[in-house]
């Protein structure tokens, strides 16, 4: 089975603090991929990459970087926290661009 | 801009009957379609995926999809309390950059 594994469950930290949210998976997927998910708003798609150290910007970049050093591991950035970036992080891998598998998810709280 | 709707419900369905989970989508080019289960608190878990028109069916889930109407539903037979979830409907094109559209999600409610 595919595994997709995040650094944390949850997370609190505070306004202007630099926060790394790590993934990893395990099946040798080449695509990978950042939301966040917030009530109403439903997965807004963040960066997303296709090959160790590429990246592509999702529909709301703002705030956010990630970085893609080895195939297994995509992590998300956020270079000065601020409280409009509380929400749920999730993260997803797929062989194909399509069939997607999704970590467990961290909830960040940034106060 | 390319959308995916579904009604937010919650759609409430008595135990053992059929729950039926409706999406449409608006690029006549989309390919690929996904229904994913979510329970409170947790991250989606893909349940379906479809490619062609008509039904497939995997125990007592069914996708079934019109093209022509922009149509993709799900529907669970002999529906029960384990299946009250947010069902996410997701879609996508014909090609490597297209991007998974994902629809907000129904909640639905099997009622013991």
């Amino acid at each position: 089975d595919v595994k997709v594994t995040q650094s944390s469950r949850y997370l609190v930290k505070r306004t202007g603090e630099k926060v790394f949210l790590e993934c990893v998976q395990d099946m040798d997927h080449e695509n990978m991929f950042w939301y966040r998910q917030d009530p109403g708003l439903g997965l807004r798609l963040i960066y997303f990459s296709y090959d160790v150290k590429m990246k592509e910007k999702g529909d709301i970049p703002e705030g956010y970087s990630v970085s893609r050093e080895k195939k297994e591991r995509f992590s998300l950035i956020l270079e000065s926290a601020s409280t409009n970036q509380t929400s749920m992080y999730l993260c997803a891998s797929s062989l194909d661009y399509n069939e997607q598998f999704f970590g467990p998810g961290t909830r960040l709280t940034v106060l | 801009q390319k959308e995916v709707e579904q009604n937010s419900g919650p759609l409430s369905v008595p135990e053992g009957a059929i729950a039926s989970l409706n999406c449409t989508y608006s690029d006549r080019g989309s390919q690929s379609f996904f229904w994913y289960r979510q329970y409170s608190g947790k991250s989606p878990e893909l349940i379906m995926f479809i490619y062609s028109n008509g039904d497939k069916e995997d125990g007592r889930f069914t996708a079934q999809l019109n093209k022509a109407s922009q149509y993709v539903s799900l529907l669970i037979r002999d529906s029960q309390p384990s299946d009250s979830a947010t069902y996410l409907c997701a879609v996508s094109g014909p090609n490597r950059d297209d991007k998974i559209i994902f629809g907000k999600g129904t909640r639905l409610h099997i009622l013991p």
